[in-house]
């Protein structure tokens, strides 16, 4: 069973870059593609980006210029940067499967991290 | 990218009620549409993927139908368990995955 378990910095001030990590324990982690999503309170669910096992990426058009996500395949881990925070970048982030492969590729968030609240105040 | 509209967007209903959530793509994304509930402080929760298919474990109140444009997502018979709020999520063209705004339920 894949469970994956994430960290990060909770409290941020405006400009500063928000960093997050993920890791990944059980199942295969080069069969997925991994991603990144937030929700603001009381708000829905926005994607932030994706990337596999080879270090390609995928990333939402309104947030491409400040987002780096990051893979080390060596600690079954991968992580977020975003930079120049605002206080609209306060959400709770998650970490999630997006893609899978068995004997073809799925397209669902199947695997999901326990969310980091992540707060952009001065 | 591919807007997902869901109505309604709170609904009350009764233990036992048939409740039924619809989710309108802004075009045609054949049945790649997922169904994911949220509970509070939770992560979401696939539900249902490729519009009509039952993840496995997800008690079987819970269906959803549809293609093209228009997805309805089902709940049988309401449990007080099942109060959360619903999501549909499309993947037509891959990237941007983008959700509708939710739909919160809760007991009446």
């Amino acid at each position: 069973q894949v469970q994956l378990q994430q960290w990060g910095a909770g409290l941020l001030k405006p400009s500063e870059t928000l960093s997050l990590t993920c890791a990944v324990y059980g199942g295969s982690f080069s069969g997925y593609y991994w991603s990144w999503i937030r929700q603001p309170p009381g708000k829905g669910l926005e994607w932030i980006g994706e990337i596999n096992q080879s270090g390609s990426t995928n990333y939402s058009p309104s947030l491409r210029s400040r987002i780096t996500i990051s893979i080390d395949t060596s600690k079954n881990q991968f992580s977020l940067k975003v930079s120049s925070v605002t206080a609209a970048d306060t959400a709770v982030y998650y970490c999630a499967s997006s893609r899978g492969y068995s004997s073809s590729w799925y397209y669902r968030f199947d695997y999901w991290g326990q969310g980091s609240l992540v707060t952009v105040s001065s | 990218d591919i807007q997902m509209t869901q109505s309604p967007s709170s609904l009350s209903a009764s233990v036992g009620d048939r409740v039924t959530i619809s989710c309108q793509a802004s075009q045609d994304i054949s049945n790649y549409l997922n169904w994911y509930q949220q509970k509070p402080g939770k992560a979401p929760k696939l539900l249902i993927y490729d519009a009509s298919n039952l993840e496995i474990g997800v008690p079987s109140r819970f269906s959803g139908s549809g293609s093209g444009r228009d997805f309805t997502f089902t709940i049988s018979s309401l449990q007080p368990e099942d109060i959360a709020t619903y999501y549909c999520q499309q993947y037509d063209n891959l990237v941007p995955y983008t959700f509708g705004q939710g739909t919160k339920l809760d007991i009446k």
